[in-house]
């Protein structure tokens, strides 16, 4: 399997402008978790999904952001519109449901926001 | 709700040494995991090991091992030998073993391995 695949690993915009992050999956993983890192709040948790449901998304800063996750492989995180305190890292990670023990991440996106 | 404190900003230790990273949670739950993860310069987060809270006994994976103490909700991880490719920020994480449960991060450990 070629793990949790992220696109793109590296976004830089102006502030204002729309940005799309995309995760793809491991295949047969039905929990997927967005998290956000920077140094001075560390590893946050966005929003997570369960069988494409939205479980609990009471990590999403703000109304400029939303997660969608349409299909089994496939979640995008949008911010619109945004700003120079989004620039971050974006992680995405999935996990076995039943199995539920560790997640699995990848090697996540750099947003940086001019 | 779960809390993971990591109370280790930063650490270094010498090629070769030993050093132990500390983490303890908060949880009223009784069955979850517990993770450490390893991120490299390269951003990648990987698991380093993990602890099952069912387990008296202490994971081991080669040259990292755990010091559980449930009683103390206390998961601290030791590194022997430690190598240069052993220098990373390190996160403990926990999880219950509720099916779809979310992934709880501490605030991260920086460890330098000195030559």
């Amino acid at each position: 399997d070629a793990g949790v695949i992220q696109s793109p690993r590296h976004e830089v915009t102006e502030m204002g402008q729309e940005v799309t992050l995309r995760c793809k999956p491991i295949s047969g993983h039905n929990s997927l978790f967005w998290y956000r890192q920077t140094m001075m709040r560390g590893l946050e948790l966005l929003i997570y999904f369960n069988n494409n449901v939205p479980i609990d998304d009471s990590g999403m800063p703000e109304d400029r952001f939303s997660a969608k996750m349409p299909n089994a492989s496939f979640s995008t995180l949008k911010i619109q519109p945004s700003e120079p305190r989004d620039s971050a890292v974006y992680f995405c990670a999935s996990s076995h449901r039943r199995i539920n023990t560790e997640a699995f991440f990848g090697q996540g996106t750099r947003l940086t926001v001019v | 709700a779960q809390t993971v404190t990591q109370s280790q900003p930063e650490m270094s230790v010498q090629e070769a040494e030993t050093v132990t990273l500390s983490c303890t949670y908060d949880t009223s739950e009784s069955n979850y995991y517990l993770f450490w993860y390893k991120q490299p310069p390269s951003r990648q987060m990987i698991l380093v090991i993990r602890q099952e809270a069912y387990k008296q006994q202490n994971a081991t994976e080669n040259r990292f091992s755990v010091n559980f103490q449930k009683a103390a909700k206390s998961f601290s991880l030791k590194i022997s030998d430690s190598q240069l490719g052993d220098t990373a920020m390190y996160f403990c994480a926990f999880r219950i073993t509720t099916s779809g449960s979310r992934l709880t991060f501490g605030e991260g450990t920086q460890l330098t391995v000195n030559p």
